[in-house]
């Protein structure tokens, strides 16, 4: 079974400092990766996804993340983050020709001006 | 709409009810998900139908929860005798068939507050 561990429930950031929010995940066999975000009242969108090749992704609104398998970490960056990011990320993972997806508990990113 | 559609979007019931909720997904998607979302638990999978095939259910945290998907299409989460635990949003989500990229694609949810 695969599980997905983010540390932080939240992490309060400055407008236009860089930020990185952390994910480690668990499984026997390989993965796909994913980072959902939610903006508030809002319903859950992708924002990136690593299926294989390239270990770093990018993804929308200048996220990006990279896959490290030795770490079995996921952390999803940003250089330089506005108020607008403001939202709960999730990272989710699933087994590599399953469609099920196991969600981390969510990491709530506060920008503040 | 082209997105999923789940309804109702808030539903306030008293312990002891019943409820239903229901979830339209995308046209064509043959993969359909439920999950719950509890302030402070993220995301917790409750039940997966893939096309003809027995849906996976070992999610759904006890036998007051029951869910149907009628013509590989429209769902109905039933959640018998309501518990004030049951609070919570419930998500539904589909995906497209084949693939295996996982990318799900969330409805805004049903908020269901149980008194």
């Amino acid at each position: 079974a695969q599980s997905v561990t983010q540390l932080d429930s939240q992490v309060p950031v400055f407008e236009e400092a860089p930020v990185e929010l952390r994910c480690n995940y668990s499984s026997s066999v390989s993965v796909y990766l994913f980072w959902y975000v939610q903006y508030p009242n809002q319903g859950l969108q992708l924002l990136l996804k690593y299926l294989s090749g390239s270990t770093l992704v990018k993804g929308i609104n200048g996220f990006e993340a990279e896959f490290n398998k030795s770490q079995t970490s996921f952390h999803l960056r940003k250089p330089s983050v506005h108020i607008s990011d403001t939202a709960e990320y999730f990272c989710a993972v699933s087994a590599s020709g399953f469609q099920k997806l196991v969600f981390g508990t969510g990491t709530r990113l506060l920008v503040s001006p | 709409g082209a997105g999923v559609s789940q309804s109702p979007s808030n539903k306030v019931t008293e312990k002891g009810k019943d409820v239903e909720l229901r979830c339209d997904p995308i046209s064509g998607h043959t993969a359909l998900y439920w999950y719950r979302q509890s302030l402070g638990q993220g995301l917790e999978f409750l039940i997966y139908f893939q096309g003809n095939s027995a849906p996976d259910k070992s999610g759904l945290p006890s036998d007051r929860f029951s869910a149907e998907r009628t013509g590989g299409s429209v769902s109905t989460l039933t959640i018998q005798r309501t518990q004030q635990e049951d609070s919570a949003v419930y998500l539904c989500a589909s995906s497209p068939a084949g693939g295996n990229t996982g990318e799900l694609f969330f409805g805004e949810g049903s908020r269901l507050t149980v008194l």
